[in-house]
This record gives C-alpha cells, sequence and structure tokens, in this order.
C-alpha cells in the first residue's frame, strides 16, 4: 500500500546549523503536508504544498515538493532552540481525499 | 473559538474497564478523527467521520468504538481497556477538501494497568 518514508530518524544539531529532513514515497503524492510537534505537545500544521517542483517558505523555513511528486523536503536554516521537536509529513490516501499517510517523523535536538 | 478540546489530559485505567475520551471541535469541521501515538510508531489512524452519522475505520480499529451524533462532537470508546492501549490519544479535526490541514487536539494520555 501507499507508504512515506522519512529520513533521518533523528537530527542533532548544533545551534545556528542548518536541518533538513526528506519524505519520500514510490507512488506518486496528490499532496505533502508538514507538521511540528513539539515535545510534549501535539502536532500543528506548518503547510501543504500541491504542485509538481513546488516550493514555500515561512521565515526560516523552506518546504520543497519533488518534481515527480514523490518526494518532499523541509529545510531550516540557522536552527534556533524554538525549532526542537518532531517534524511529520503526511500525504492524503489516494481515493480517500481526508485520510492521510504519516511518516514517522524527524526528531530534531538543537543545543545551544 | 477553542479549536479541538479533548478530555481528559490524563487517564488510568485498569485491565477490562471502559472509558470514553471526549473530543469537542467549535470550528464547524466536517472531518473529525482519532489518532494514537506510540513511540517510534508515530500516528495511527484509529477511525474517522467524514460528517455527522458517518463513520469509517482507519489501521487500527480493535477495541475502539466511535460515533458521531453531531458535526461538534466525536467521542472515543474503549470497551474493555488492555495494556496494548496505553498511548497518547489525539482527536484531530478539519474542513473537507483537499487543502486544509488538521487541527489537533491537545490530547489524552492514557495508562492501562
Amino acid at each position: 500500500g501507499q507508504q512515506v518514508m522519512q529520513i533521518p530518524q533523528y537530527q542533532h544539531v548544533q545551534e545556528g546549523e542548518d536541518f533538513t529532513t526528506y519524505c519520500n514515497s514510490s507512488t506518486t503524492l496528490s499532496n505533502i503536508q508538514w507538521y511540528k510537534q513539539r515535545p510534549g505537545g501535539h502536532p500543528v500544521f506548518l503547510i501543504q504544498l500541491v504542485k509538481s517542483g513546488e516550493v514555500k517558505k515561512q521565515k526560516r523555513l523552506t518546504f520543497q515538493f519533488g518534481e515527480a511528486k514523490k518526494n518532499s523536503s523541509l529545510h531550516i536554516t540557522a536552527t534556533q532552540t524554538t525549532d526542537v521537536g518532531t517534524y511529520f509529513c503526511a500525504s492524503q490516501v489516494a481515493g480517500n481525499n481526508r485520510k492521510l499517510i504519516w511518516g514517522l517523523g524527524t526528531s530534531l535536538a538543537v543545543n545551544p | 473559538n477553542a479549536g479541538v478540546t479533548q478530555t481528559p489530559k490524563f487517564q488510568v485505567l485498569k485491565t477490562g474497564q471502559s472509558m470514553t475520551l471526549q473530543c469537542a471541535q467549535d470550528m464547524n469541521h466536517e472531518y473529525m478523527s482519532w489518532y494514537r501515538q506510540d513511540p517510534g510508531m508515530g500516528l495511527r489512524l484509529i477511525h474517522y467521520s467524514v460528517g455527522a452519522g458517518i463513520t469509517d475505520q482507519g489501521e487500527v480499529p480493535n477495541g475502539y468504538n466511535v460515533s458521531r451524533s453531531t458535526t461538534e462532537d466525536f467521542p472515543l470508546r474503549l470497551l474493555s481497556a488492555a495494556p496494548s492501549q496505553t498511548s497518547v490519544y489525539f482527536c484531530a479535526s478539519s474542513l473537507q477538501g483537499a487543502d486544509y490541514g488538521y487541527t489537533f487536539g491537545s490530547g489524552t494520555r492514557l495508562t492501562v494497568v
């Protein structure tokens, strides 16, 4: 069935370093959503990408959707301690536009 | 707007007990869902609903029941709690259509002993 693989599972960086997490699928995705979950918190919706090759930015965060719509990335420039958390990607199940398939997440730790 | 409200925040149950996790949203969202989150397992869909009176199973529905009598409420019932149901449970809602992200509740941390 449809799966979304997310790498890396964990990332530990020094404050100020960049960070990237990747989301990959063997099948074409209709869209990709990104969420952030702070430790002890709940997932918070960040953004949705729909178009092939789409790039969106939110301050230090850059989101990309691959040309073939089989992969996506989230890049954080100059990480801060407030970026700590787990970042999840999710995509809609083919034929069910409100059911999501989730990656397992990338946990980001930032050393001050 | 309160968003998605889950109660209780914490609960300890004995094996075999039943209970209902409450979820309410005030955003007039058609779609509501329940997830459980376990270490290393990510978010797994238990049940979901696309509107009042309509529910369907997710990937891990066994041991759980849901109903959707109103747009606002989507309770999750544990019929006979088992230690394997120890988890953090999240309720999430969204508008219908492909352009909207989910809004999550703050979660219920359930321990079954």
